[in-house]
């Protein structure tokens, strides 16, 4: 089973500013087959980026995922009041397909 | 528009069964992988099971396998999951997910989750 690791647990910061997120796998993940996914308070996970740089439709360019065999990472450019949230990166090119344990982007 | 609304949640008793159903609409079921993810009250997400579209191949996560049972109506374009045996840690909010192929991929759409709550 492929292990991911996110860091850091929580990220404190204002709007405008840059985020940096980090998703480590245990082994190497196949194909870039790593998407990251957003979730707000009460919903569902959105889908950000998948095959680890590819935005996913109707998604902002100020997303931006890079990275390959076992560390990728999710950029956001200057963050929105929408985009303080709880990030997800998730491996799906292995069974059993894994989650990271996820990064809080809050309001510094 | 691509929709998927989960339904059969609720509250049941350890070693209890239960069946989530989760209706698609704007797309064609088989065409894709369809997925069960679920997530406890204030933790993370957890992969449960894989149905391809297609062949239907099936994958499970150890946590659920020989316990739950993914499958699919085509006539129905609806996905289930059969939950037998439950225990008290598969409290969670459970969510249906499209897969981008009928492979795999990435979940590019998901619904909105149904509540399964396992307490005597």
């Amino acid at each position: 089973e492929i292990v991911l690791t996110q860091s850091p647990g929580t990220l404190s910061l204002s709007p405008g500013e840059r985020a940096t997120l980090s998703c480590r796998a245990s082994q190497s993940v196949r194909s870039t087959y790593l998407a990251w996914y957003q979730q707000s308070p009460d919903q569902a996970p959105r889908l950000l980026i998948y095959g680890a740089s590819s935005r996913a439709t109707g998604i902002p360019d100020r997303f931006s995922g890079s990275g390959s065999g076992t560390d990728f990472t999710l950029t956001i450019s200057r963050l929105e009041p929408e985009d303080f949230a709880v990030y997800y990166c998730q491996q799906y090119g292995s069974t059993p397909l894994t989650f990271g344990g996820g990064t809080k982007v809050e309001i510094k | 528009e691509v929709q998927l609304v989960e339904s059969g949640g609720g509250l049941v008793q350890p070693g209890g069964s239960l069946r989530l159903s989760c209706a698609a609409s704007g797309f064609t079921l088989s065409s894709y992988s369809m997925n069960w993810v679920r997530q406890a009250p204030g933790k993370g997400l957890e992969w449960l099971s894989i149905i391809s579209g297609g062949s239907g191949t099936i994958y499970y996560a150890d946590s659920v396998k020989g316990r739950f049972t993914i499958s699919t109506d085509n006539g129905k374009n609806s996905l289930f999951l059969q939950m037998n045996s439950l225990k008290a840690e598969d409290t969670s909010v459970y969510y249906c997910a499209k897969g981008l192929s009928s492979g795999g991929g990435a979940f590019d759409r998901w619904g909105q989750g149904t509540m399964v709550t396992v307490s005597s």
